[in-house]
C-alpha cells in the first residue's frame, strides 16, 4: 500500500530535550516536506526536498533541521525544543512532475501531535 | 510574494445543496499549481483537486470542481450535493514553479464547513 509513515504519531517532550520525528514513504518520490499545523494558520512550511541530499527552507525553519540521505527518509530534528514548537506536524511526499503534465497532488502522513512543556 | 487568502473561517451549509469555498491566491510567476485538501475530525489531509496555472479547462474530481478565474486569481471549489460526511475543513494551497520539485508550498489558514442534517 502506498502511504507516507511518520513516527511517533504522538510525543510530550521538556524543553531543550532533542528529538527525532521520522517519516519514511514508500511510492519512490523525489518531493519531501514537512509542515506544522496551528489552529488559525493552516499549514505552514518547514523544509522540503527536491532529492537526496538537497533541502530548502520553507517558511518557518527556525529551530528545525532535516537531512535527506536516503530518498524513502525525510527526518525532521528539532535540537532544542522549546513550547512554541508544541503544534501538529506533517509530512508529506508527492513525485516530481511538470506543469501540464498532469495532475498532481502530495500524500500526507498522519501527522504528529507534539507536546513540548 | 506569495499568498493565499481564504476568507470564510467557517460555512454552515443543508446536506444536498452546493457550496463554494473561495480561495485567492496572488502570485507574480506565471507557472503555479493550486490545490485543495480535505482534513476531517480525524486530522489526516486528504487531496481533492489539481489545478495547473496552464490547464485550459477547469479541473472536476467526482463532486469536486474548481472555479478557476486566473484574471481574478481566484480558484473556488465548488462542491455539489453536500453530504454530511464533507463536513471538515478545507485548505486551499499553491505553489510556484514549473516543476513540483522545486518550489515551496503554501496554505490558507482553512475553511470549516459544517453540513447540515
Amino acid at each position: 500500500e502506498a502511504q507516507v509513515t511518520q513516527n511517533p504519531r504522538y510525543l510530550i517532550t521538556v524543553t531543550g530535550k532533542k528529538l527525532t520525528v521520522t517519516c519514511s514513504q514508500n511510492m519512490n518520490h523525489e518531493y519531501m516536506s514537512w509542515y506544522r499545523q496551528d489552529p488559525g494558520l493552516g499549514l505552514r512550511q518547514i523544509y522540503y526536498s527536491m532529492n537526496v541530499e538537497v533541502t530548502d527552507k520553507g517558511d518557518v525553519p527556525e529551530g528545525y533541521k532535516v537531512s535527506r540521505k536516503e530518498k524513502r527518509n525525510f527526518p525532521l530534528i528539532l535540537e532544542s525544543p522549546s513550547p512554541n514548537q508544541t503544534s501538529l506536524y506533517f509530512c508529506a511526499s508527492s513525485p516530481t512532475s511538470s506543469l501540464g503534465g498532469g495532475k498532481e497532488t502530495q500524500y500526507f502522513g498522519p501527522g504528529t501531535r507534539l507536546l513540548v512543556l | 510574494a506569495q499568498k493565499i487568502t481564504q476568507t470564510q473561517p467557517g460555512m454552515f451549509v443543508q446536506e444536498k445543496e452546493a457550496v463554494t469555498l473561495d480561495c485567492t491566491y496572488d502570485t507574480s510567476d506565471p507557472s503555479y499549481g493550486l490545490f485543495w485538501y480535505k482534513q476531517p475530525s480525524s486530522g489526516e489531509m486528504i487531496f481533492l483537486i489539481y489545478q495547473g496555472s496552464y490547464d485550459q479547462q477547469n479541473a472536476t474530481e467526482g463532486r469536486y470542481s474548481l472555479n478557476f478565474q486566473k484574471a481574478r486569481k481566484s480558484a473556488n471549489l465548488v462542491i455539489s450535493a453536500s453530504q454530511l460526511g464533507d463536513s471538515a475543513m478545507y485548505f486551499c494551497a499553491m505553489r510556484e514553479g514549473r516543476y513540483s520539485s522545486a518550489s515551496k508550498i503554501i496554505f490558507g489558514s482553512g475553511t470549516r464547513l459544517s453540513i447540515r442534517p
